[in-house]
């Protein structure tokens, strides 16, 4: 997976709590990406990174802010969690033409 | 906007080959990719095209025709192993990336 890592690999919060999930790559590549998943809406593309120092909105952003901190981290942050934000969030990398894509955070909030 | 179309769900049988279709309509269009997933996995990549054409690898081959905005992905040989969802995902020119809402194989014995 191009050394692509997630943590945590599990999180239950409670509604109106905040959390950072975090993504690293050991590679050097520019572009980077959060996803999420939920049953039958395939991957949606909630921010992604083109470089260092950028980012950009994709389609579902509302009730998510990002940093991009350096060339290597890209942190998803979750400000006041909401029960519609119960889902599976992949992180991915972008080399070539071909994405490489994280384990997965399994987010439930309550 | 961009958006892409893919069956939800694609049935054939082992050792058969089988296409999945493609379909989008986007602007700043740079390629298009393939990949596939398993139950409570990630997805992995398959393949890619960045121009018109077949891109073959191994059992898995995938086509695209920019005039038509239109690509498949065919497996052939199809083992039980293949039975997966399989995403199409369009790239842009500022490498934004977007996803089809995945196909369903299911592999009959």
């Amino acid at each position: 997976n191009a050394g692509v890592t997630q943590t945590p690999k599990f999180q239950v919060l409670k509604t109106g709590q905040s959390m950072t999930l975090q993504c690293a790559q050991d590679m050097n590549h520019n572009s980077m990406y959060w996803y999420r998943q939920d049953p039958g809406m395939g991957l949606r593309l909630i921010y992604y990174s083109a470089s260092e120092g950028t980012t950009d909105k994709g389609e579902v952003p509302n009730g998510y802010n990002v940093s991009r901190l350096n060339k290597r981290e890209f942190s998803l942050r979750l400000e006041s969690a909401a029960p519609s934000q119960t889902s599976v969030y992949f992180c991915a990398i972008l080399r070539g033409g071909a994405q490489y894509f994280g384990p997965g955070t399994r987010l439930t909030v309550t | 906007g961009q958006s892409l179309e893919q069956p939800s769900e694609v049935t054939a049988v082992e050792g058969a080959i089988v296409q999945i279709n493609c379909t989008y309509q986007t602007s700043g269009f740079y390629g298009l990719s393939w990949y596939q997933q398993h139950d409570g996995g990630a997805p992995t990549f398959l393949s890619y095209n960045g121009l018109d054409g077949l891109e073959e690898t191994g059992r898995f081959s995938s086509f695209l025709s920019r005039s038509d905005s239109y690509g498949y992905l065919l497996l052939q040989e199809l083992q039980m192993k293949d039975s997966a969802s399989y995403f199409c995902g369009y790239r842009a020119r500022d490498d934004k990336i977007i996803f089809g809402k995945g196909t369903r194989l299911h592999i009959l014995p």
